[in-house]
């Protein structure tokens, strides 16, 4: 079985500085790791995923996560926040076969001008 | 079509009736997939389908939850004798490959349920 915790429920950041969203994931093999991003009224958005290649994967408008095996970690960062950022976002876990999605509680970010 | 397409986007059911929900997936996409988010949480798997055999259902959270895809394209996720508990956004996502858990998910916008 696997789990992730996402460890803030809520972030806020200023516009134009960086954003870090933290999640910790739980896995008894080889995991896919995703993050998601739910805008309100839209549906859920693939920002990037991780699936054994590169630890560090890059995705849509700027964000990128870095997976550490070691911390069983999976960050997702953007150097410079803006407006539009401001969104739901889930860490999700399933294991390299399994069709499931396990989601994380989900961080609100807010975005202050 | 060119997204997942989900209706009624917001349905209010009186305890005890009987609701369904539509999802159209992409067209072409093998896998499709029902979730359960309830409010402030995230999204949490119900069942899947495989074209049009449900090869899971785990995740119903009871018998009264019932899916459907009769013909491997539209599906219906229907919901008896409504209980307030019941009151979620419904989640209905569609892939293009089976199984593999690389597999991106398109995701519709949701039925919202509430139940009075």
């Amino acid at each position: 079985a696997q789990s992730v915790t996402q460890l803030d429920s809520h972030v806020s950041v200023s516009e134009g500085t960086p954003v870090l969203l933290r999640c910790n994931y739980s896995s008894s093999y080889s995991p896919s790791l995703f993050w998601y991003v739910q805008h309100p009224n839209k549906g859920l958005q693939l920002l990037l995923k991780y699936t054994s290649a590169a630890t560090l994967v890059k995705g849509i408008n700027g964000f990128e996560a870095e997976f550490k095996k070691s911390e069983t970690s999976f960050h997702l960062t953007k150097p410079s926040a803006h407006m539009s950022d401001a969104a739901e976002y889930f860490c999700v876990v399933s294991g390299i076969n399994d069709y499931k999605l396990s989601f994380g509680a989900g961080t609100t970010v807010t975005v202050r001008a | 079509g060119a997204g997942v397409s989900q209706s009624p986007r917001y349905k209010v059911a009186k305890r005890g009736q009987d609701v369904a929900l539509r999802c159209d997936p992409i067209s072409g996409h093998v896998s499709l997939f029902w979730y359960q988010q309830a409010l402030g949480q995230g999204p949490e798997f119900l069942t899947y389908f495989q074209n049009e055999a449900q090869l899971d259902k785990s995740g119903l959270p009871s018998d009264r939850f019932f899916a459907e895809r009769p013909e491997g394209s539209v599906s219906t996720l229907k919901i008896q004798r409504t209980q307030q508990e019941d009151s979620a956004v419904y989640l209905c996502a569609s892939s293009l490959t089976i199984r593999s858990g690389a597999n991106v998910l398109t995701f519709g916008a949701g039925s919202r349920l509430t139940v009075l």
